[in-house]
């Protein structure tokens, strides 16, 4: 079966620490991938999309994540945390065959300690 | 430009009554979704409407779920004798027709229900 999975349901991070949260999906294609973010309060936004090329994909407010098609993972990374980032991360896939249906992943929770 | 937006913010009813929550999509946006989000279970895709054609109605968990689209614009999620396990938040997103997954959908800020 199609599945999205974050394993981590929880991170607490230093500010100005580095940040990385896990991906990874069971797709019978390498799907679209993308990351969001849902700060306290506020509708999801996104923060990065992959859909082909560069493995390598930069986002807005910093963020980064890196496709690895033989881990079928996509990590989502920030090298220095701010207070700001406190919030819950979602990652999501679209197949390629079925291009609209956004399947999401359970969420990681951001904690951002001084 | 406004974004999609969603009302009410919030809304507590009691087992059995019916709700409806609407959403306003971004203008010109004929592509438009409803999502729930229950604690602890992410976000669950509910339906799709993309102008004229049929909706897909694949994620709505029961026939008490409906929801509608008019005038290719406003949508209303309609919940009929609600249920305690109806309790969460329901986002909607919308985004342009073309491009198909390239295009981001933009979600508005969601209807938190809760049913006593």
């Amino acid at each position: 079966a199609q599945s999205v999975t974050q394993p981590d349901i929880h991170i607490t991070v230093s500010e100005g620490a580095s940040l990385e949260l896990r991906c990874n999906y069971s797709y019978g294609a390498t799907p679209y991938l993308f990351w969001y973010v849902q700060s306290p309060g506020q509708g999801l936004q996104l923060l990065l999309k992959y859909f082909s090329g560069d493995t390598l994909v930069q986002g807005i407010k910093g963020f980064e994540a890196e496709f690895k098609r033989s881990q079928s993972s996509f990590n989502l990374r920030k090298p220095s945390v701010h207070w700001s980032d406190a919030a819950e991360y979602f990652c999501a896939v679209v197949s390629r065959s079925n291009d609209y249906k956004l399947s999401f992943g359970a969420g990681t929770t951001v904690t951002v300690r001084a | 430009g406004a974004g999609v937006s969603q009302s009410p913010s919030n809304k507590v009813t009691e087992k059995g009554k019916d709700v409806e929550l609407r959403c306003d999509p971004i203008s010109g946006h004929t592509a438009l979704y409803w999502y729930r989000q229950s604690l602890g279970q992410g976000l669950e895709f509910l339906i799709y409407f993309q102008g004229n054609s049929a909706p897909d109605k694949s994620g709505l968990p029961s026939d008490r779920f409906s929801a509608e689209r008019t005038g290719g614009s406003v949508s209303t999620l309609t919940i009929q004798r609600t249920q305690q396990e109806d309790s969460a938040v329901y986002l909607c997103a919308s985004r342009t027709p073309s491009g198909g997954a390239y295009n981001e959908q933009f979600f508005g800020p969601g209807t938190r229900l809760t049913v006593l």
